[in-house]
């Protein structure tokens, strides 16, 4: 059974960092690309981005909102996901998925992350 | 890259048949065959519906099918069920390598 598990999110003070992690098992993480959504309390989904396989090239894009400020990558040998956040600001607060690409078949169930002071 | 346009809210009786539109640019969905269409229920994980614009995932109901012409893209659901009722998001790749999702339409199963 595929399972995706996201932890890491908390309140964090405007201008702080946060570091996501999801972790993966049920299928082989080693190939699959990845993805970060968000979805602010009682709003749309959002596409944060995207994380290649490493046979792929590995390579990362990023939404116009994070770019700069959001890191995407991964630890194969951990099977597990990450997504750092730098300069948080108020509008980052959501709840944030990870889900694998480009296909988004498989989700986690959600991290809570609160920018606030 | 702006999200793209899809009704806020549809509805439908028990047995019906709707479609909720999702429309685009040329850059998105026109330029591409990659929309997805994903249902998500109150405090719930979305759940993938459709993928490359008609394309139905394993366990998923034949109820659900999808299409597209040019800039739009639809989601047509058939015998509409309660169980049905929820939010449905549609998404496209798009000629920047980045994915972009629809502001969302709730259904209501009148």
């Amino acid at each position: 059974e595929v399972q995706l598990v996201e932890s890491g999110g908390g309140l964090v003070e405007p201008g702080g960092s946060l570091r996501l992690s999801c972790a993966a098992s049920g299928f082989t993480f080693t190939n699959a690309w990845m993805r970060w959504v968000r979805q602010a309390p009682g709003k749309g989904l959002e596409w944060v981005g995207r994380i290649k396989s490493k046979t792929d090239g590995g390579t990362t894009d990023y939404a116009a909102p994070v770019k700069d400020r959001f890191t995407i990558s991964r630890d194969d040998s951990k099977n597990t996901l990450y997504l750092q956040m730098n300069s948080l600001k108020t509008e980052d607060t959501a709840v944030y998925y990870c889900a694998t690409d480009p296909v988004s078949r498989h989700w986690g169930q959600g991290t809570l992350v609160t920018v606030s002071s | 890259q702006s999200a793209l346009t899809q009704p806020a809210s549809v509805s439908g009786s028990p047995g019906q048949s709707l479609t909720i539109s999702c429309t685009g640019t040329s850059s998105d969905i026109g330029g591409y065959d990659y929309v997805s269409w994903y249902q998500q229920h109150p405090g719930k994980a979305p759940k993938l519906m459709i993928y490359d614009v008609s394309n139905r995932p394993s366990g998923v109901s034949n109820r659900f099918s999808g299409s597209k012409s040019g800039n739009t893209a639809s989601l047509t659901i058939s015998g509409l069920q309660a169980e049905d009722e929820a939010d449905y998001y549609c998404s496209s790749y798009t000629s920047t390598s980045t994915r972009v999702f629809g502001g969302g339409t709730k259904l209501t199963v009148l």
